[in-house]
């Protein structure tokens, strides 16, 4: 049981680059969400997601898209990154059912964008 | 509604001492809380977590903390420091009934001395 995975761990950008970050989960959690982690602001919601083909925006979506066509995987796309984007990245899942309280959180992505 | 208030963003103890890290929040509903451990360069972890009955949660590691509905308050203790305590820790709340959406303070960084 890997739990929650997130690729890559590190990441250099260009302002005006896109990428993709990827998260896994194999505990058949319905919820997924990114959170990012700024010095001084705790974790931020970016997006989340209910189950498959369900997304909604958190408090910080701007510039961030994500999708989920399957149960097990949740992408977090960053379309034209900006200097803005440094930060560090989280994802979590979660049960819908029994024990739906805890976040399962990967090791994150750490990502500068230049 | 629901926020959450971590006093200090750094708290300081020397190695054996006791640890107390404070969390208020506010809900519009019984909340579910939650204390997560980050631990450096790792994502988070669940520590401890109340959703009903007994208002003192033993967690992980020596750690607890007690829920005070009336204080609004769920602070976590540990009668005594160790140095691989050092780390930042979240207090986090949601909705009771299933709500799976946490909101997150913005962390407290344990700094342990020998």
């Amino acid at each position: 049981n890997a739990g929650v995975t997130q690729t890559p761990k590190f990441q250099v950008l260009k302002t005006g680059q896109s990428m993709t970050l990827q998260c896994a989960q194999d505990m058949n959690h319905e919820y997924m969400s990114w959170y990012r982690q700024d010095p001084g602001m705790g974790l931020r919601l970016i997006h989340y997601s209910v189950g498959a083909g369900i997304t909604d925006q958190g408090e910080v979506p701007n510039g961030y898209n994500v999708s989920r066509s399957t149960t097990e995987d949740f992408p977090l796309r960053l379309l034209s990154a900006a200097p803005s984007q440094t930060s560090v990245y989280f994802c979590a899942s979660s049960a819908l059912a029994g024990d739906t309280d805890t976040q399962y959180f990967g090791p994150g992505t750490r990502l500068t964008v230049l | 509604a629901q926020s959450v208030t971590q006093l200090g963003s750094h708290v300081s103890v020397s190695e054996g001492a006791l640890v107390l890290l404070r969390c208020n929040y506010s809900s519009s509903v019984p909340p579910y809380l939650f204390w997560y451990v980050q631990y450096p360069n790792q994502g988070l972890q669940l520590l401890l977590k109340y959703t009903t009955g007994a208002t003192l949660v033993k967690g992980i590691n020596g750690f607890e903390a007690e829920f005070k509905k009336s204080e609004t308050s769920f602070h976590l203790t540990k009668p005594s420091a160790h140095m691989s305590d050092a780390a930042e820790y979240f207090c986090a709340v949601s909705a009771s009934g299933g709500s799976y959406i946490p909101t997150f303070g913005r962390g407290t960084s344990l700094i342990v001395h020998p």
